[in-house]
């Protein structure tokens, strides 16, 4: 079994302000890894994820994430947030064999971005 | 692209009465489908995997009598919230897996409120 466990709750930041947003995952078994954005009311929306390859992974709207398999984290970044970027971010994990696409998610991190 | 779309968006029933929502994938096939369930202030919490043409599966705790789901084709998978109260009000998510994508893409949601 995966568990995904994201370190903060609420991440406030000023406009044009650098973030990273925290995911820590453990898993007995190789897994995929991934970052949902998720806008008030809607669904989520795929920003990044990690198959294999190499560990810097970019996505859309300017963010990346990095994956550390020694550390079994996997933190989102952007190097200047928007007002727009306000929403809440999941990380979330999935492995192959038996549980293939079966995805377990973090808790979830709401981002303020403040004017 | 890959869209994936839910019907409806909301709705609003009586206790006892029985809910079907909709999740199709508009312009690929998706041979399995997931259905998420996410409370205010929580994380999506994996009810069921529906594969076309068989049963779904159901995670532990999910009352398969209750929730039944129907996946009759490749672009059409079924939730029927039967006789449902009012802890069964909830932000209900399905999302569609495209053979060969370590990716699933989610619908926009249902928002259910059950009076």
């Amino acid at each position: 079994a995966q568990s995904v466990t994201q370190l903060d709750s609420q991440v406030p930041v000023f406009e044009e302000a650098p973030v990273e947003l925290r995911c820590n995952y453990s898993s007995s078994v190789s897994v995929y890894l991934f970052w949902y954005v998720q806008y008030p009311n809607q669904g989520l929306q795929l920003l990044l994820k990690y198959l294999s390859g190499s560990t810097l992974v970019k996505g859309i709207n300017g963010f990346e994430a990095e994956f550390n398999k020694s550390q079994t984290s996997f933190h989102l970044r952007k190097p200047s947030v928007h007002i727009s970027d306000t929403a809440e971010y999941f990380c979330a994990v999935s492995a192959g064999g038996t549980s293939y696409g079966k995805l377990t998610f973090g808790q979830g991190t709401i981002l303020t971005v403040h004017p | 692209g890959a869209v994936v779309s839910q019907h409806p968006s909301w709705v609003i029933c009586k206790s006892g009465t029985s809910v079907k929502i909709e999740c199709r994938s508009l312009d690929f096939q998706a041979t399995t489908m997931f259905w998420y369930r996410q409370f205010p202030k929580q994380s999506l919490m994996l009810m069921a995997t529906s594969n076309e043409g068989s049963k779904a599966t159901y995670e532990q705790g999910v009352e398969k009598d209750k929730f039944l789901i129907n996946h009759a084709s490749l672009t059409l998978s079924t939730l029927t919230v039967t006789s449902a109260h009012p802890e069964d009000s909830s932000f209900y998510i399905c999302s569609a897996h495209r053979w060969g994508e370590e990716t699933q893409y989610f619908g926009p949601g249902t928002r259910l409120l059950v009076l």
